[in-house]
């Protein structure tokens, strides 16, 4: 099973707006609305940011969004904070047998 | 607070074996499936399983079956990831993490994990 496909690297400045892209197949992203979103500092365990495309936990700032189109998502952080520069993964329910899960390759957002 | 608390860090030697505990509290330890992700060093995450924290059945992802063994001990609320035949490939961070719901022997997964534990490195080296 291939990791879903993310952008090595986003950067963006303090207030801006910046997309990650996560590309999968119809038997992981595209077929299935189970696409969560993961935000991890160095050195930390990841944090859920995002889970069913785009819902945001309890407590996860709404400047977080996640969208779907086709067999891409999407995260969107806007009013880009110092604090938002961490790795971001991706992940969806595959049904290509196991695993049943499938991350993203992971995107460094760096806050310039 | 809802936590999941893992043993400490692992220096071990090629052919060992270890065993990684994750102790819940803040919940009901049963109420909820358990995953384990794997991460080696300076690489991305990678699911290795889970475990149905009512019957004890676990799931296994293509790549980690034979050598690893998922287990639980309900009456302390803990889960534990045990590799036996250690490799240096086996070197990472291995991190639980609780997800869906479980009731009455069968657990509805929701496909997100929304608790994680801190993890826990295994390195492997002669």
């Amino acid at each position: 099973q291939s990791a879903l496909t993310q952008p090595a690297s986003v950067s963006g400045s303090p207030g801006q707006s910046i997309t990650i892209s996560c590309t999968g197949t119809s038997s992981d992203v595209g077929g299935y609305n189970y696409v969560s979103w993961y935000q991890q500092h160095p050195g930390k365990a990841p944090k859920l940011m995002i889970y069913e495309v785009s819902n945001r936990p309890s407590g996860v700032s709404n400047r977080f969004s996640g969208s779907k189109s086709g067999n891409t998502a999407s995260l969107t952080i806007s009013g880009l904070q110092a604090e938002d520069e961490a790795d971001y993964y991706c992940s969806s329910y595959t049904s290509s047998s196991t695993p049943f899960y499938v991350f993203g390759t992971g995107t460094k957002v760096t806050v310039l | 607070q809802v936590q999941l608390v893992q043993s400490g860090s692992e220096l071990k030697k090629p052919g060992a074996s270890v065993k990684v505990s994750c102790k819940a509290s803040g919940y009901t330890f049963t109420s909820y499936a358990m995953n384990w992700v794997r991460q080696a060093p300076g690489q991305g995450l990678e699911w290795m399983g889970w475990i149905n924290t009512n019957t004890g059945n676990p799931t296994y992802a293509q790549g980690f079956t034979g050598r690893f063994v998922f287990s639980l001990d309900t009456s302390v609320s803990t889960a534990y990831l045990q590799i036996s035949s250690l490799k240096a490939e086996d070197t990472a961070v291995y991190y639980c993490a609780r997800e869906g719901y479980c009731s009455g022997g069968s657990c509805y997964y929701y496909y997100y994990m929304d608790v994680w534990g801190k993890g826990t490195t295994v390195t492997v080296s002669s």
